[in-house]
């Protein structure tokens, strides 16, 4: 089945400085790629997302980028806000499954004042 | 448009008692999914539902654990004879359905378990 790596698991930068996430998966059929924010005792809010056919999306201070070749995917936060802080998961899905989702392990991310 | 609701927020049991989770869907969903999320983990998928039919519980414990989507109502997720490592936060997603592509998977705010 589709495995889903996450880098790093921690992650702490300055406000407005930028931060990046990285995640691979192992089946090369997945063709929808989400990224979810969860803050504490919340459940995760999907906040961009992207798809087989495309290799970059961007929406204001987020985007991702997608690498089929290499099995790679990543987000980007631009000029980090002390709001920005939570847990990011990327996750995978293939074509066919439904919206049936393999998340990463999250990554805490602390955008420190 | 109310998001995807789940009850009880909070639920405590005693270990042998059941627990029972709800879902309702977004508002012309008709796909739910229970995920559970072990602390300081990600979250694992466990059963896909469409009404009336589970099209994939692959994810799903042989043993104890049950879901059911009827025709009226909300999702619900059965958790029998609870023990101290089915202390989790479970999440219910819904999207469209839309068969020919994957489309974005709303979640709610979880139910957390806590076997005692």
């Amino acid at each position: 089945g589709e495995n889903v790596e996450q880098h790093p698991s921690t992650l702490s930068v300055q406000e407005g400085d930028s931060a990046v996430i990285k995640c691979t998966y192992s089946d090369s059929a997945s063709n929808y790629f989400p990224w979810y924010k969860q803050e504490l005792g919340k459940g995760p809010q999907l906040i961009i997302d992207i798809r087989s056919n495309v290799g970059e999306k961007k929406d204001q201070r987020i985007a991702v980028t997608l690498n089929k070749t290499a099995k790679h995917f990543s987000l980007h936060i631009t000029e980090t806000q002390p709001e920005d802080s939570a847990v990011y998961f990327c996750a995978a899905s293939i074509p066919g499954g439904g919206n049936k989702l393999t998340f990463g392990t999250g990554t805490q991310l602390k955008v420190e004042l | 448009n109310a998001g995807v609701m789940q009850n009880p927020r909070h639920l405590v049991r005693r270990r042998g008692q059941e627990a029972r989770l709800r879902c309702s869907p977004m508002k012309g969903h008709s796909h739910v999914y229970w995920y559970r999320q072990l602390p300081e983990e990600g979250l694992k998928f466990m059963v896909y539902l469409q009404k009336e039919n589970i099209i994939d519980e692959s994810g799903m414990p042989k043993e104890r654990f049950s879901a059911e989507f009827p025709k009226e109502g909300p999702s619900i997720l059965r958790i029998q004879q609870v023990v101290r490592g089915d202390s989790a936060a479970y999440f219910c997603a819904s999207s469209v359905s839309r068969q020919a592509t994957n489309t974005e998977a709303f979640f709610g705010q979880g139910t957390r378990l806590t076997v005692v």
